[in-house]
């Protein structure tokens, strides 16, 4: 069964408006959990590591302040992309890492299409 | 940082065929992991392999970590198989992952 889930799995919305996508680790608590962009044919980005119960690492060139998250508990991590563009619409996919074997686990991604 | 190179970029085959796929990186890693992501998107881990080799079903992999590189084989192709395979290697500090740009498989029946 799945180790990680995402919601929502697709969203469209208007250029303006703010998005927030979970991530939820279903079998393992998760202290840390990571945030990836992949734009069209592309490879995975790596653009924020979020903290349990403290402030998320932001990549270089990531802006903080438009895409915010928040780790309120040991299975929750939250990305809200806020007063999104054209421009991010992509694919976001967060990680988990298994502590046990430190094998990685990805959700199954949310589509973002900003109108 | 940890350069990740995958070759070939692309691979077209026809079903039942084989293939090898290529990962090289450029420092000691802490481990590699090889994925699948299917058209949907789905990330699917296929071998945690730092070193060593593993093989499940008609996939095997080789990683020879003193060299550098690591090898994806899948022997039989089916069409299911097609998608994208990526190779990510994470530091030896545990600080990031990083992905290789991947091999774009397609398989035709």
């Amino acid at each position: 069964g799945a180790v990680v889930s995402q919601h929502p799995s697709r969203v469209i919305c208007k250029s303006g408006t703010s998005v927030k996508i979970e991530c939820r680790s279903l079998d393992f608590q998760a202290t840390t959990m990571f945030w990836y962009r992949q734009f069209p044919k592309q490879s995975l980005m790596l653009m924020a590591t979020s903290n349990e119960g403290s402030k998320a690492t932001y990549e270089q060139g990531v802006e903080k302040d438009k895409f915010l998250i928040n780790h309120a508990s040991l299975t929750l991590s939250t990305l809200t992309v806020t007063s999104a563009h054209p421009e991010d619409s992509s694919f976001y996919i967060c990680r988990v890492t298994s502590g046990a074997y430190n094998e990685q686990f990805f959700g199954p991604g949310t589509r973002l299409t900003v109108l | 940082g940890i350069q990740v190179e995958q070759s070939p970029p692309d691979l077209i085959l026809q079903e039942g065929a084989n293939s090898t796929l290529r990962c090289n990186f450029s420092d000691s890693v802490n481990n590699l992991q090889w994925f699948h992501q299917n058209p949907w998107g789905q990330l699917i881990n296929l071998f945690y392999i730092p070193s060593g080799t593993k093989q499940n079903g008609r996939l095997s992999a080789t990683t020879v970590a003193t060299e550098r590189y690591s090898l994806l084989y899948i022997s039989s192709s089916q069409t299911t198989d097609s998608g994208v395979y990526f190779c990510a290697v994470e530091n030896q500090a545990g600080t990031a992952l990083i992905f290789g740009k991947g091999t774009t498989l397609s398989v035709s029946s």
